[in-house]
């Protein structure tokens, strides 16, 4: 059974460019969510995706944008960058049913 | 206010000692509690959920009381391998289980 894997592990990107990070979600799972790790806190939630659709939001802004493939892998773009947007970038992946959600190592974006 | 708030920490105690984390929320309607484990620039880890009766995993016991909106963490005969930041989190089907971060809480456990 594979776990959830993301891509790149490392990325530097210039303030206004545009990111896209990618997520295969652990066999067996259809459920998709991306969050955001600022330095010293806490995950924080960006969206999550079922079945190809986005049925859940936290409060970021419509610049963070996502899309969930028929095989449940999963995609978060950026656009225009800003410096804050610096963070680490996890990717987890469920059943759907509350329980059970898989990270995978996370995306570390450095936008300069 | 945030939605899940733990602990400042950090926590800094001696092998062997026994160590407890708290944490409260504010949303009523949350169904599901966790504690992850977060090592230093690793992604978080499931290490235990929460029961309303109360669960222990070895070392660990964790309490929630629901009418208080109190979750707790009890980590005894602290290893040095328990080093690491310890997440409280919570979800709720109304938010379609997605999961609510505290801050974390930084523990050093020290030889």
């Amino acid at each position: 059974e594979t776990g959830v894997t993301q891509s790149p592990t490392h990325l530097i990107k210039t303030r206004g460019q545009q990111v896209t990070l990618r997520c295969s979600s652990q066999s067996g799972h259809n459920t998709v969510s991306w969050y955001q790790q600022a330095l010293g806190q806490g995950p924080q939630f960006i969206f999550q995706y079922y079945r190809e659709e986005e049925n859940g939001r936290g409060n970021f802004p419509p610049r963070f944008s996502g899309l969930q493939f028929p095989n449940y892998s999963s995609e978060l773009n950026v656009n225009a960058l800003e410096l804050d947007d610096s963070a680490l970038y996890l990717c987890a992946s469920s059943s759907g049913s509350g329980e059970g959600y898989t990270f995978g190592s996370g995306t570390r974006l450095t936008v300069v | 206010r945030k939605e899940v708030e733990q602990d400042p920490g950090p926590f800094n105690v001696p092998e062997g000692a026994t160590v407890a984390f708290n944490c409260t929320y504010s949303n009523s309607a949350s169904q599901s509690f966790f504690w992850y484990r977060q090592d230093c620039r690793k992604e978080p880890k499931l290490l235990m959920s929460v029961y309303s009766s109360g669960n222990e995993d070895g070392r660990f016991t964790a309490q929630l009381n629901r009418a208080s909106q109190y979750i707790s963490l009890l980590i005894r005969d602290s290893k040095l391998s328990d080093s690491a930041t310890y997440l409280c989190v919570v979800n709720s089907r109304n938010s379609g289980y997605a999961l609510n971060f505290g801050k974390g809480t930084s523990l050093l456990v020290t030889p």
